[in-house]
């Protein structure tokens, strides 16, 4: 069955930096166009970039551009969020979504909770 | 920007009730709008694609319509374990954006 496995949030500071992981498993990995969706605390649900089954195209949220990066190895089934310069508005779950070309979101992770707090 | 604006914010239903919740787009998206319910503390789960198609393993009592700039989601016989928040979705065009979402509790 298709799963999707985030890791590698925590605790740091306002200006520091955290990569987020995502094992796939469960299907062909290399398939698919994948996306990463935040929510604060008690928030709803916001996009924050895609990438394509290739790597060949990202995109991202205006409130992320320039400081998160978007990649993936399908080599090693794992899609990655770089962030840097982070802010305490980051502060949220990061989930990692399936998604088909102009589709919906039809698997989902659990998330993994990332706090941007001094 | 395409925003997408539920209604309502918040919703008190008895079980077996019939809920309704709307979706109204800034622009038209066609029929490229998605649902999706999280229960407190897991992840969303798809209900609902392209706006009427049924997702497999969702409840038959879920149901989606619309098209253009305005979407309903409608559960048919509200069960308690429907107690959820509600989010639409759209992938007409990016950014990819949903909606401030709709909290459904069971009296």
């Amino acid at each position: 069955q298709v799963q999707l496995v985030e890791s590698g949030g925590g605790l740091v500071k306002p200006g520091g930096s955290l990569r987020l992981s995502c094992a796939a498993s469960g299907f062909t990995f290399s398939d698919y166009y994948m996306s990463w969706i935040r929510q604060a605390p008690g928030k709803g649900l916001e996009w924050v970039s895609y990438i394509s089954s290739s790597s060949s195209y990202t995109n991202y949220a205006d409130s992320v551009k320039g400081r998160f990066t978007i990649s993936r190895d399908n080599a090693k089934n794992s899609l990655y969020l770089q962030m840097n310069s982070l802010r305490a508005e980051d502060t949220a779950v990061y989930y990692c979504a399936r998604e088909g070309v102009w589709a919906p979101f039809d698997y989902w992770g659990q998330g993994t909770l990332v706090t941007v707090s001094s | 920007e395409i925003v997408l604006t539920q209604s309502p914010d918040f919703q008190s239903v008895t079980p077996k009730e019939k809920v309704t919740i709307t979706c109204r787009a800034s622009q038209s998206i066609g029929s490229s709008l998605h649902w999706y319910q999280q229960k407190p503390d897991q992840s969303p789960k798809l209900l609902i694609k392209y706006a009427s198609q049924s997702i497999s393993g969702v409840p038959s009592r879920f149901s989606g319509s619309g098209s253009g700039t305005d979407f309903t989601l409608t559960i048919n016989s509200l069960e308690a374990e429907d107690a959820a928040a509600y989010y639409c979705h759209q992938s007409s065009s990016l950014p990819w954006t949903f909606g401030q979402g709709t909290k459904v509790e069971i009296k």
